[in-house]
């Protein structure tokens, strides 16, 4: 099982900030994907990566930006943080075909 | 149609009761297939990965019908810690999951 960890796990923020979220992996795994997903709803893949420099958007429109600058790393930025964007977002990582999950962040924008 | 269908529950059943759960997928192509397990406000857990040939792991088995796109989990003997999401996957274009939107579990005493 991978280890995967998010930071921070909760954060609260007004509109218009700048946040990052992160998102680090030690299990050397070339892929990894941010989701977004909403109380009681389902998981919707925003963006992915498979290695260093690739990233695509996923399924789900976003706003956010991604980068993979290093195989264990893959922050998530939002320029502007809008109240629209409160959401838990969650990074997984894969070996394989199976995908590994960090705690999430649970992000809040007043 | 969504890519892949659950009943969304939720299931109540009593302690040591048997439950199934079924999901359905679109693409004839998918290959991999798998169950996860979400508790409330917390990451998804891989619970199993699913076989053609079918699998067992402890009270929990699989099995997949690639001929009616249909995927099951059988909980045999639930315990109060079985309540969850449990989330049917499928690995449909390259190496992205599409998750179904869950089938809610709750084991009562």
């Amino acid at each position: 099982e991978a280890d995967i960890y998010q930071t921070p796990r909760y954060l609260v923020i007004g509109t218009g900030k700048k946040i990052t979220l992160e998102c680090s992996q030690t299990m050397g795994h070339d892929k990894m994907y941010w989701y977004q997903q909403d109380p009681g709803m389902e998981l919707h893949l925003i963006h992915y990566s498979y290695g260093v420099n690739s990233t695509e958007k996923g399924d789900l429109s976003s706003e956010s930006t991604v980068s993979r600058i290093r195989t264990e790393h893959f922050p998530l930025t939002l320029e502007s943080a809008r109240p629209s964007h409160t959401s838990q977002y969650l990074c997984a990582s894969s070996g394989g075909y199976e995908q590994y999950f960090g705690p999430g962040t649970r992000l809040t924008v007043t | 149609r969504k890519e892949v269908e659950q009943d969304p529950g939720p299931f109540n059943v009593p302690e040591g009761a048997t439950v199934a759960f079924n999901c359905t997928y679109s693409n004839s192509a998918s290959q991999s297939f798998f169950w996860y397990r979400q508790d409330c406000r917390k990451e998804p857990k891989l619970l199993m990965s699913v076989y053609s040939s079918g699998n067992e792991d402890g009270r929990f088995t699989a099995q997949l019908n690639r001929a009616s796109q249909y995927i099951s989990l059988l909980i045999r003997d639930s315990k109060l810690s079985d309540s969850a999401t449990y989330l049917c996957v499928v690995n449909q274009y390259g190496n992205k999951l599409v998750f179904g939107a869950g089938t809610i579990l709750r084991v009562k005493s």
